[in-house]
């Protein structure tokens, strides 16, 4: 298993760009999440999805979009990037085991808007 | 709405020292996560807490988790240049969790 990938690594946008960060897992997880690391502030809920066709809004939504019409697939949209948005954002997959929720990092994207 | 909080948010220690890092939350919940970051990398899980009074240790790192307190604990016993990472609490809700601001620990020879 590849386990949580994300797309790009890196990605430096300018003022009002648009761009899709890409999600995917193999693990067949119903769950998954975008959250964003900013300094000081630890992580914080984007946007999440129960399962596939379920999207809801999480902590900080603004400025940014979700579609999940598959199980593996969850991207993340930028609409008009803004410098605000600079920061490292990432993708997590989970699944519940008993009263756990199993949480699968993926490696982050590290995006920087000017 | 739910809010953890983590101290110290830095922590530097020497070597050999034992230190306890703190992470408090508003709303009941029974189940807290502690991950561990290193610098430019994803998180990495290190213990689940699911009850009250839980304890879990895995090498010089004990969790401890009091539900009523609305309080966990990470304990560093003698700590190592190698354990030098920012730890992360974070509570559940439903699929997602919320997490604190991280404590950032600095081991030094």
């Amino acid at each position: 298993n590849a386990g949580v990938t994300q797309t790009p690594k890196f990605q430096v946008l300018k003022t009002g760009q648009s761009m899709t960060l890409q999600c995917a897992q193999d693990m067949n997880h119903e769950y998954m999440s975008w959250y964003r690391q900013d300094p000081g502030m630890g992580l914080r809920l984007i946007h999440y999805s129960v399962g596939a066709g379920i999207t809801d809004q999480g902590e900080v939504p603004n400025g940014y979009n979700v579609s999940r019409s598959t199980t593996e697939d969850f991207p993340l949209r930028l609409l008009s990037a803004a410098p605000s948005q600079t920061s490292v954002y990432f993708c997590a997959s989970s699944y519940l085991s008993g009263r756990v929720y199993e949480q699968y990092f993926g490696p982050g994207t590290r995006l920087t808007v000017t | 709405e739910l809010k953890v909080e983590q101290n110290p948010l830095f922590l530097s220690m020497q070597e050999g020292k034992n230190y306890t890092i703190y992470c408090n939350y508003s709303t009941t919940s029974d189940r807290l996560y502690w991950y561990r970051q290193d610098p430019g990398k994803s998180l990495e899980s290190l213990f689940v807490l699911l009850s009250n009074g839980a304890v879990k240790q895995e090498g010089r790192l004990m969790a401890s988790l009091d539900t009523k307190a609305r309080l966990s604990t990470l304990h560093i016993t003698a700590a190592v240049h190698d354990l030098s990472a920012t730890y992360f609490c974070a509570v559940n809700r439903g699929s997602r969790l919320t997490f604190g601001e991280g404590t950032q620990l600095t081991v030094n020879p």
